[in-house]
């Protein structure tokens, strides 16, 4: 399968600062990138999506940017709240195919 | 809207024994569900993609015969973890999706222990 890893397994951030989340890739063949958030105990949570005809989208305080040049992933948090502290995937996909492969996690605690 | 539950959330069960685990999609209906098995600290792996209907697709190393899933309608998925054993422990979670390039809604997991 495709190899979806992250640069850090851990980040602690202080509340209100952001943070970036990064994700690396290795399919080229990939067209769409998911990120979600896993609390403890649950199901992953969808966060926030993109295409890979797009380098950026913009949700309510969280920012994915897509580099496409070196199969680069982040997602950007701002103003990090206590209550984004979660373990955060990315997943990618092609279009046309069934199935997500996810990294392998970070693990995101904020300070208050 | 998109809302997936999963029954039971946890479950604990005796080695050798068979065990259920029910993924429904509440107010959609899912032409394609998937079955993730996640260990502690780790990702998400997919296990199996079941379309209505049809049998499952597995991944390269899931036994199709230890773990029997069966879409029988648009908004059920079961997954049978037969003659279970400690090493099946871990937590099972389900998605689905509504259309063939639709996102996929996770459902909240089962956590199995296997005694």
């Amino acid at each position: 399968g495709e190899s979806v890893g992250l640069h850090l397994p851990t980040l602690s951030v202080q509340e209100g600062d952001n943070s970036i989340i990064n994700c690396a890739y290795s399919n080229s063949a990939s067209d769409y990138f998911i990120w979600y958030k896993q609390e403890s105990g649950k199901g992953p949570q969808f966060i926030i999506d993109i295409r890979s005809n797009m380098d950026k989208r913009q949700g309510q305080r969280v920012t994915v940017l897509l580099n496409k040049t070196v199969k680069h992933l982040s997602l950007q948090i701002a103003a990090t709240q206590p209550g984004d502290s979660a373990v955060y995937f990315c997943a990618e996909g092609q279009t046309g195919a069934n199935n997500l492969f996810f990294g392998t996690g970070t693990r995101l605690t904020v300070i208050p | 809207g998109a809302v997936v539950s999963q029954h039971p959330s946890r479950v604990i069960c005796k080695s050798g024994t068979s065990v259920k685990i029910e993924c429904r999609s509440l107010d959609f209906q899912a032409t394609t569900m998937f079955w993730y098995r996640q260990f502690p600290k780790k990702s998400l792996m997919l296990m199996a993609t079941s379309n209505e209907g049809s049998k499952a697709t597995y991944e390269q190393g899931v036994e199709k015969d230890k773990f029997l899933i069966n879409h029988a309608s648009l908004t059920l998925s079961t997954l049978t973890v037969t003659s279970a054993h400690p090493e099946d422990s871990s937590f099972y979670i389900c998605s689905a999706r509504r259309t063939f390039e639709g996102e996929q809604y996770f459902g909240p997991g089962t956590r199995l222990t296997v005694t």
